[in-house]
């Protein structure tokens, strides 16, 4: 069965410093892993994909194969990167879906 | 443009009464369709998918039914609500590339 695990509900570092948002995922066949972000009062939106491997707003994340993860990154964290963050998981054999973490929650203090 | 529409964005409800909740898709046809149900600690969860009229794929055995009468339209139901219904809906839609676009959602309690 695909699943996607996110193992920490709750993320807090100071600003300026390196973060790091943990993902891993079990898959049938070939998926597409994403990050999505909900800042205070938004939408819930993308955030990058790893197929474009880009970065945006400073976050990275790398596809590992071998250990099923997609973690996100960013050097230096900025208060306004304080959101919900899903990470998310599509196509494989679930052909359509689209099956989320539960989430992780960064608090970035001043 | 492309956008998406939610509601009614809040709701409160009796156990036992029954639910709609609608999501509408403006400027694209046959849009892959999605509702999601968003609880804290748990994630969004994939309750129903639809890729066309009449389609509908259910995800989790419960409670609600979901519909698609016309191609942008999707439409969230129960005929009695639990208490255990209660949550944060979000409606989806894919425009492509397997990437979600999400509606604003809709806040259901039910006392």
């Amino acid at each position: 069965a695909q699943r996607v695990t996110q193992p920490e509900k709750l993320l807090s570092v100071f600003k300026g410093a390196p973060v790091e948002l943990k993902c891993n995922y079990s898959y049938s066949g070939s998926p597409e892993l994403f990050w999505y972000v909900q800042y205070s009062r938004q939408r819930l939106q993308l955030l990058l994909r790893h197929i474009s491997r880009e970065s945006i707003k400073g976050f990275t994340a790398d596809l590992n194969k071998g250990e099923t993860s997609f973690h996100l990154k960013k050097p230096f964290a900025q208060e306004e990167d304080s959101a919900m963050y899903y990470c998310a998981l599509s196509g494989g054999t679930g052909g359509f879906k689209t099956i989320f973490g539960a989430g992780t929650r960064l608090f970035v203090k001043a | 443009s492309q956008t998406i529409h939610q509601w009614p964005a809040t709701l409160v409800q009796p156990v036992g009464s029954p639910l709609s909740l609608e999501c509408t898709v403006e400027g694209t046809s046959n849009p892959n369709l999605y509702w999601y149900r968003q609880a804290a600690g748990r994630g969004l969860q994939l309750l129903f998918y639809s890729v066309g009229i009449g389609q509908i794929s259910s995800e989790v055995p419960q409670n609600l039914s979901a519909s698609r009468p016309q191609d942008r339209q999707f439409i969230l139901s129960s005929k009695k609500l639990l208490l255990s219904d209660s949550g944060f809906y979000l409606c989806a839609w894919n425009p492509g590339a397997n990437v979600l676009t999400f509606g604003a959602g809709s806040r259901l309690t039910v006392l």
